[in-house]
């Protein structure tokens, strides 16, 4: 069946250091591919997608390529600051009607 | 504009008795969607709308779960007979489904269970 998998947290890092956190998939036909974040206190929200293969998906400084050859999506951010603690979770999409299989997800703590 | 909205927010209930869950998905959004999130199971589907009808609930975890929607808005997450198991954030999220699968879901609060 559909899965995705994506590293394990909690992450820690300093401001300004680079950010990955690895997400792979196994999904047959072709899915579309999420990162979603839920900040402290909020609900989820989109952070950025791609739905065919090479596509690049970006947003406040984050990016993530949908690499088919080794189903993956890894999240990038050249430089995290505090405002990005949160908890990451990679997605896909790959039936008609549209629902999503979520990673366990990857808590990201941005120290000053 | 408003988004998703759920409620209640927070529900403790005592095992053994029915709970209902209640989401409002923004307006025009024609397809409805029902997750789980818990500590041990992570983020998990339950049952996705298009329109009043329930194409998917695969994910439903027994019988005791039950969903409705009517007038292609408005939908109740019915959890029949609770058992501590049931604890978890139930969360809700629209879309536009448009082209299989690819566009955003947006997500509401959710409901935070407790069943005693």
């Amino acid at each position: 069946g559909n899965s995705v998998t994506q590293m394990e947290g909690p992450v820690t890092l300093s401001e300004e250091a680079f950010l990955t956190i690895n997400c792979t998939y196994t999904a047959t036909g072709y899915p579309s591919l999420f990162w979603y974040v839920q900040y402290p206190g909020e609900g989820l929200q989109l952070l950025l997608k791609a739905t065919k293969a090479d596509d690049k998906g970006s947003n406040k400084g984050f990016e993530a390529t949908y690499r088919k050859e080794t189903t993956s999506f890894h999240l990038e951010k050249g430089s995290v600051q505090v405002s990005d603690s949160a908890v990451y979770f990679c997605a896909l999409s790959a039936s008609q009607g549209g629902k999503l299989i979520f990673g366990q997800g990857t808590e990201l703590s941005v120290k000053p | 504009g408003a988004g998703v909205s759920q409620s209640p927010s927070n529900k403790v209930t005592e095992k053994g008795k029915d709970v209902e869950l209640r989401c409002d998905p923004i307006s025009g959004h024609t397809a409805l969607y029902w997750y789980r999130q818990s500590l041990g199971q992570g983020l998990e589907f339950l049952i996705y709308f298009q329109g009043n009808s329930a194409p998917d609930k695969s994910g439903l975890p027994s019988d005791r779960f039950s969903a409705e929607r009517t007038g292609g808005s408005v939908s109740t997450l019915t959890i029949q007979r609770t058992q501590q198991e049931d604890s978890a954030v139930y969360l809700c999220a629209s879309s536009l489904l448009l082209t299989g699968g690819q566009e955003t879901q947006y997500f509401g609060p959710g409901t935070r269970l407790l069943v005693l």
